[in-house]
């Protein structure tokens, strides 16, 4: 059974201070992982999507990472508007269908 | 463009009573999908469909819970007779084609509470 495993489950971080969420995966065959922020009482956002060991994307603050086993997601200099859930879901069939992990909620304080 | 919609945001209801969730895709997306969130089981997928067509549907629940798309630009998800535990927030996103992956764009979720 694929099985998708975030941690940690939250963090707190002062601003300007860096940290990394971790997405680890059990899957049978993966088509591509993703990251998602979700702000409370929104939808899921889309913010990167990795299809291939080794690959990196950045945006902003955020850095993407992915290996064979796991996928970070790296937050540099953190600011309070960073505050957010963060999902990682991957997808392993041609439908596009995503399964989540429980998320990792980060609180960024000043 | 305006994103995935949904109808409505918030539905408190009662107990047996039937709730109908309404969703609009983004123009040109053929994939849609119903996902459900709480805070013990996260976000679930229930069901999606394809041009139209269920593909899975082996996320519902149980048969108290049924999907249709009758067209491109709509997609109910309807639950009768609701129970207390159906109370969640209920999500749909849509994808783009071609290809076989691509990000699923989720609207703003239709948070029920069933008393």
């Amino acid at each position: 059974e694929d099985q998708v495993t975030q941690s940690p489950e939250a963090l707190r971080l002062q601003e300007g201070e860096s940290s990394s969420l971790n997405c680890s995966y059990t899957v049978s065959g993966l088509r591509g992982l993703f990251w998602y922020r979700q702000d409370p009482g929104k939808g899921p956002e889309f913010l990167f999507t990795l299809y291939s060991a080794g690959e990196e994307k950045e945006k902003e603050r955020l850095k993407a990472t992915l290996t064979k086993k796991e996928s970070f997601l790296h937050i540099t200099a953190p600011k309070p508007e960073d505050s957010a859930t963060y999902l990682c879901a991957v997808q392993t069939d041609s439908w596009g269908k995503l399964q989540f992990g429980a998320g990792t909620q980060v609180v960024v304080t000043p | 463009d305006a994103g995935v919609i949904q109808s409505p945001r918030h539905e408190v209801t009662e107990m047996g009573q039937e709730v109908t969730l309404r969703c609009k895709p983004i123009s040109g997306h053929d994939y849609l999908f119903w996902y459900r969130q709480t805070m013990m089981r996260g976000l679930e997928l229930l069901i999606y469909f394809n041009n139209n067509v269920p593909i899975d549907d082996s996320g519902m629940p149980e048969d108290r819970f049924s999907a249709k798309m009758p067209n491109a630009s709509f997609s109910t998800l309807k639950i009768q007779p609701s129970e207390p535990r159906d109370s969640a927030v209920y999500f749909c996103a849509s994808r783009a084609p071609p290809g076989d992956t691509g990000e699923l764009f989720f609207g703003e979720g239709s948070r029920l509470t069933v008393l």
